[in-house]
């Protein structure tokens, strides 16, 4: 199962855009790359997969280089609700799902 | 739409006693998850299904720790002997299908603390 690393936490100000890298140097071919949301007393939200290139949906854009060894979670804009941790995950035909510690993005006015 | 509900959302035990933990996955979907989350960290896996069979628990911590889902739908994790180490959220998600990169659902949780 491919390893992921995040940044332990991140700041940023309303309105700003926000980029998460995570390194996942033992990916896989079948692998894909998903990101994950967590606010606090709730369970992990979906955000955004993508195998390579580039993703974008009305929440975020995720960008993967040639070489899948890294990919960065964008939120364009963030507000003080974007406050939360997100999970880079990378996930193929298995089922044990690893989560890691997560990135704590705090957003302050 | 009805999303992943679990129950109860709160549980207090007392050492040494057996709880129940209730997990009613959006219908329809074909796989279940389980997950512990302790304070400040990510989710640690837990155990799979893909409808009735359960196909991978190799992330239960002992043999205290069983799940089950019968009828391929709802699930029960049950925790015999309660210790304070079992002390955290235990989630649960579900996805439609059984590809391992599927989007899984995940309810609220249920907070264990064990005294």
């Amino acid at each position: 199962l491919a390893k992921t690393t995040q940044p332990i936490s991140m700041d940023s100000y309303e309105g700003q855009e926000v980029n998460i890298t995570c390194s996942h140097n033992n990916i896989a071919t079948n692998d894909y790359i998903t990101w994950y949301q967590q606010f606090p007393s709730q369970g992990p939200r979906f955000i955004i997969q993508g195998y390579k290139t580039k993703v974008t949906n009305e929440v975020a854009s995720l960008f993967i280089p040639a070489d899948r060894k890294s990919s960065t979670l964008s939120l364009p804009r963030v507000s003080l609700s974007d406050t939360a941790v997100y999970y880079c995950l990378v996930e193929s035909g298995g089922f044990k799902t690893i989560f890691g510690a997560g990135t704590r993005l705090f957003v302050k006015a | 739409g009805a999303g992943v509900s679990q129950s109860p959302r709160y549980k207090v035990a007392k050492r040494g006693q057996d709880v129940a933990l209730r997990c009613d996955p959006i219908s329809g979907h074909v796989s279940l998850f389980w997950y512990q989350q302790a304070l400040g960290q990510g989710p640690e896996f837990l155990t799979y299904f893909q409808n009735e069979a359960q196909l991978d628990k190799s992330g239960l911590p002992s043999d205290r720790f069983f799940a089950e889902r019968p009828e391929g739908s709802v699930s029960t994790l049950k925790i015999q002997r309660t210790q304070q180490e079992d002390s955290a959220v235990y989630l649960c998600a579900s996805s439609l299908v059984s590809r391992g990169s599927d989007t899984q659902y995940f309810g609220p949780g249920t907070r264990l603390t064990v005294l």
